[in-house]
C-alpha cells in the first residue's frame, strides 16, 4: 500500500522554537507539497518540490523553510514557532502527471505554546 | 486573484443524491479534482476531470463545463461513511510543476 508518513500526529512546541516537521513517501513520486489546513480557511499551500533540491513557494510562505534533499523525504521548517503557526500541517505527494491525484500524509496537529 | 467557491455545509438523507457545486476563478485551467476527508483524516483523491462532461466511477459521479468555470461532484445512493468534507481543486497552471489550489470545503452531513 502506498503511503506518506508524516513523523508526528501531535506535536506541542514553545513560541521562539524551531520546529522540523518530515515527509517521507514511498511511492517514487516527483512532486511534494506541505500545506496547512485551518477551519474555515480550507488548504493552504506553504511550499511545494518538483525535484530533489528544488523548492517554490506557495501561497503562505512566510515563517516557513523547507529542505529536500532525498526524493523520497520534504522537511518543513518553522525557523522561530509563533501562536499563529498553530495549525493542521498536511504533507502530500504526486506524480508528474496532470490527471494523478495526491496522496496526502495523516497529519500533524502542531500547537505552539 | 484565484479562487473556488463551494457551499460549506450541506445535509442529506441516507439513500438520497446530493450535488456539491465548485465554481472557480484562476488565471489558467487544466483540470479540476476532487477530494474526500473525514475528520481527523487524510484528504483522499476522488476525481480528475480535465474535459467537459460526466466522469462516473461507481456511487460517484463529477461533472466539468470549462466555459461555465464549474463544475460539481454527484453523490448518489448516499450511505454514513460518506458523511465528510469533499474539496474542489484546480490545476492552475501547465507542467509538470503547477499545483493545485484548493476550495475552502463542503462538510456533507448524511442523516439517518
Amino acid at each position: 500500500d502506498v503511503k506518506v508518513t508524516q513523523s508526528s500526529r501531535y506535536l506541542v512546541k514553545r513560541t521562539g522554537e524551531k520546529v522540523f516537521l518530515e515527509c517521507v513517501q514511498d511511492m517514487d513520486h516527483e512532486n511534494m507539497f506541505w500545506y496547512r489546513q485551518d477551519p474555515g480557511l480550507g488548504l493552504r499551500l506553504i511550499y511545494f518540490s518538483y525535484d530533489v533540491k528544488m523548492k517554490e513557494k506557495g501561497d503562505i510562505p512566510e515563517g516557513y523553510s523547507v529542505s529536500r534533499e532525498k526524493k523520497e523525504r520534504f522537511s518543513l521548517i518553522l525557523e522561530s514557532a509563533s501562536t499563529n503557526q498553530t495549525s493542521m500541517y498536511l504533507c502530500a505527494s504526486s506524480l508528474q502527471l496532470a490527471n494523478y491525484g495526491y496522496t496526502f500524509g495523516s497529519g500533524t496537529r502542531l500547537t505552539v505554546v | 486573484g484565484q479562487s473556488l467557491e463551494q457551499p460549506s455545509e450541506v445535509t442529506a438523507v441516507e439513500g438520497a443524491i446530493v450535488q456539491i457545486n465548485c465554481t472557480y476563478q484562476t488565471s489558467g485551467f487544466y483540470g479540476l479534482s476532487w477530494y474526500q476527508q473525514h475528520d481527523g483524516g487524510a484528504p483522499t483523491f476522488l476525481s480528475y476531470n480535465a474535459l467537459d462532461g460526466l466522469e462516473e466511477t461507481g456511487r460517484f459521479s463529477s461533472f466539468l463545463s470549462r466555459s461555465d468555470s464549474y463544475g460539481y461532484l454527484l453523490l448518489q445512493e448516499l450511505q454514513m461513511k460518506d458523511s465528510a468534507s469533499y474539496f474542489c481543486a484546480v490545476r492552475a497552471s501547465r507542467g509538470s510543476q503547477g499545483n493545485l489550489i484548493f476550495g475552502k470545503g463542503t462538510k456533507l452531513s448524511v442523516k439517518p
